[in-house]
């Protein structure tokens, strides 16, 4: 099955930095990839839809300048958070898929953040 | 947006069969997926199923839809201890991209010996 590749699996950054999460189809092109977010016990949400070449669609609530997504190629998409606090400490995950028909999301292993 | 819901916890012996249900609210739903979430890892496919299809089965796992009752369910057959996990439904609503999925809460899932 195709394969989406996480990077890093985890991160511990100091409040006030910015870290990049990175998405990768490593033998598809994914033409939509998403990101979601998930607080312990929780369940996944949505933060943003990224397509390859255009500005990513945020979810409501969710704050564009805080949660910064690039998605330059069709293997590729990132995450960057920027000015880390302790409440954006939480799992992100990554899911990409194929438009131009039915396309199940492939998702990645998922990024843990802890900002310290 | 729509919700979609599932019990919160299951608690079933080895060798039992699991029921996880979900209702969802959204009748517009094309694909309704199961996956499952093993502690700190992500998210494993196990299945999914077509709107129009009313039962699904892949060796131990079936899905059953009842679309007007907007209810989906996962039964586990001979429920193992490498089976405890958390397992979400989710929906894809193909409103404006394929794989757009809006999850339930998760059920935990705990196989007892």
């Amino acid at each position: 099955g195709a394969v989406v590749s996480q990077h890093p699996s985890r991160v511990i950054c100091k409040s006030g930095t910015s870290v990049k999460i990175e998405c990768r189809s490593l033998d598809f092109q994914a033409t939509t990839m998403f990101w979601y977010r998930q607080f312990p016990k929780q369940s996944l949400m949505l933060m943003a839809t990224s397509n390859e070449g255009s500005k990513a669609t945020y979810e409501q609530g969710v704050e564009k300048d805080k949660f910064l997504i690039n998605h330059a190629s069709l293997t590729l998409s990132t995450l960057t958070v920027t000015s880390a606090h302790p409440e954006d400490s939480s799992f992100y995950i990554c899911s990409a898929s194929i438009q131009g028909g039915f396309s199940e999301a492939f998702f990645g292993q998922g990024t843990r953040l802890t900002v310290v | 947006g729509e919700d979609v819901e599932q019990s919160l916890f299951l608690s079933v012996r080895e060798g039992d069969s699991s029921v996880i249900n979900c209702t969802y609210t959204d009748s517009s739903s094309t694909y309704l997926y199961w996956y499952k979430q093993e502690p700190g890892a992500g998210l494993q496919l196990l299945t999914y199923i077509f709107s129009n299809m009313d039962m699904k089965q892949d060796q131990r796992l079936t899905v059953l839809l009842n679309k007007k009752d907007k209810h989906l369910s996962l039964r586990i057959a001979d429920t193992q201890t490498g089976d405890s996990a958390i397992y979400f439904c989710a929906e894809d609503r193909a409103t404006d991209s394929w794989g757009k999925l809006q999850f339930g809460a998760g059920t935990q899932v705990v196989v007892t010996p």
